[in-house]
């Protein structure tokens, strides 16, 4: 059971075009969403992060948006850039997982930013 | 500020050998600690996470363990390696809602 969906495997984009990454969850107890990024054969790093109270966050170039009725959220990274090129992972946690702050992943969205 | 160090980085063992992974933390005290792995072309799968020194909850039954002997120390192991535990395998802490990972193991069993 995929609880946080990635349906687009990869997205290409031209540099300086706006990038829109998206993903979809079932599980109405999740309550905070976090957005990573990946290079190969390197850990992910965390991007941004948005809490179900909100439906928008942003952080320089990236801004995530949340439609709790939809279940839905996206990252927009504007203007795109050539070191963007990477996996994007979506992550959702539930409310009632206690201290131990467990994620639930999406499998991950490759993009590509052309020059 | 807060490193998170994974070694080795990479890692070739036969079928059948043993296994262990360590994680440490440096600037911070009693951090949650997860391992995850990533198979070739997948997602991120939790495996083991501890809130705490010998504390260990696991997400999915397999060939792995997991131990906490210190409070900043994360350990991977397992006794008898498959095929099917090649894959990216991934250290990460947490103090509130958000996770940082480490550089990652890349385990090929052959």
């Amino acid at each position: 059971d995929q609880q946080v969906k990635q349906n687009s495997p990869s997205l290409s984009v031209q540099e300086g075009r706006i990038s829109i990454l998206n993903c979809d969850y079932t599980n109405s107890m999740f309550d905070y969403f976090l957005w990573y990024k990946k290079y190969p054969a390197e850990g992910p790093t965390f991007l941004i992060s948005i809490s179900s109270i909100k439906d928008k966050n942003e952080d320089g170039r990236f801004t995530v948006f949340l439609n709790k009725s939809a279940k839905h959220l996206s990252l927009h990274i504007v203007p795109s850039q050539p070191g963007d090129s990477a996996v994007y992972f979506c992550a959702a946690k539930s409310a009632n997982t206690g201290t131990a702050s467990k994620l639930t992943f999406g499998t991950g969205t490759r993009l590509q930013v052309t020059l | 500020s807060q490193t998170i160090h994974q070694w080795p980085a990479t890692l070739v063992q036969p079928v059948g050998s043993p296994l262990s992974l360590e994680c440490t933390v440096e600037g911070t005290s009693n951090p949650n600690l997860y391992w995850y792995r990533q198979a070739a072309g997948r997602g991120l799968q939790l495996l083991f996470y501890s809130v705490g020194i010998g504390q260990i909850s696991s997400e999915v039954p397999q060939n792995l363990s997991a131990s906490r002997p210190q409070d900043r120390q994360f350990i991977l192991s397992s006794k008898k390696l498959l095929l099917s535990d090649s894959g990216f395998y991934l250290c990460a802490w947490s103090d509130m809602d958000t996770q940082y990972f480490g550089p990652g193991t890349r385990l090929t069993v052959l």
